[in-house]
């Protein structure tokens, strides 16, 4: 089953933009992660944000998270060509259970 | 081995075939996981070792998918019986230690055709 469900389904911009994915989820986590995806294959992990934090950067990238509304947001900020991927958010409870994700599209 | 390797890359076989695919966690890595994506799907759970435990199988589709972790490292996911809904690309991750605590590295996948 899969618990987290990222909106939008797909996302196109022009570089330099920022983008923004956000995630829902269900039940009671202990961290919640987001991945990215490029050609179908491998993931690659990108930051983690445990329960009791709020907000958390990396590099270009800014998540937050309220575990009072069960959801997160990815915000990637100064987009480039390269970030055009699949994105997904990961909550771990019992397991990691991955979302739907995101496409991300940026053209230039 | 540096990362999470997974073989075969590519599996072509036919339908009511059994199939092994496999997977080598990062070393020392406690928890390993199997997951399973169809063409422009979300990653399905399948199952999830950790350490010792008992695995968390809730995520296997049928009784003809079954999975085993030998002396806590190297993986196998069995299908038996495959049928052409069994097509997808079967991912295995690992992490380095429980409670989910911290990020998951991700083999390149095995892609499974049932024709």
């Amino acid at each position: 089953s899969q618990q987290g469900e990222e909106d939008p389904q797909a996302l196109s911009i022009q570089e330099g933009e920022n983008a923004t994915m956000n995630c829902s989820y269900k039940t009671s986590i202990n961290n919640l992660q987001w991945y990215r995806q490029n050609s179908g294959r491998g993931l690659v992990h990108l930051i983690l944000i445990r329960s009791n934090e709020r907000e958390k950067h990396s590099g270009r990238l800014r998540v937050t998270l309220d575990t009072s509304k069960k959801s997160s947001s990815l915000l990637i900020t100064a987009s480039r060509a390269a970030d055009t991927a699949s994105y997904f958010c990961a909550t771990a409870g019992t397991a990691l259970i991955f979302g739907k994700g995101t496409t991300l599209s940026v053209s230039s | 081995g540096a990362g999470v390797s997974q073989s075969p890359s590519n599996k072509v076989t036919e339908k009511g075939k059994d199939v092994e695919l496999r997977c080598d966690p990062i070393s020392g890595h406690t928890a390993l996981y199997w997951y399973r994506q169809s063409l422009g799907q979300g990653l399905e759970f399948l199952i999830y070792f950790q350490g010792n435990s008992a695995p968390d199988k809730s995520g296997l589709p049928s009784d003809r998918f079954s999975a085993e972790r030998t002396g806590g490292s190297v993986s196998t996911l069995t299908i038996q019986r495959t049928q052409q809904e069994d097509s997808a690309v079967y991912l295995c991750a690992s992490s380095l230690n429980r409670a989910l605590a911290t990020e998951a590295f991700f083999g390149q996948g095995t892609r499974l055709t049932v024709v």
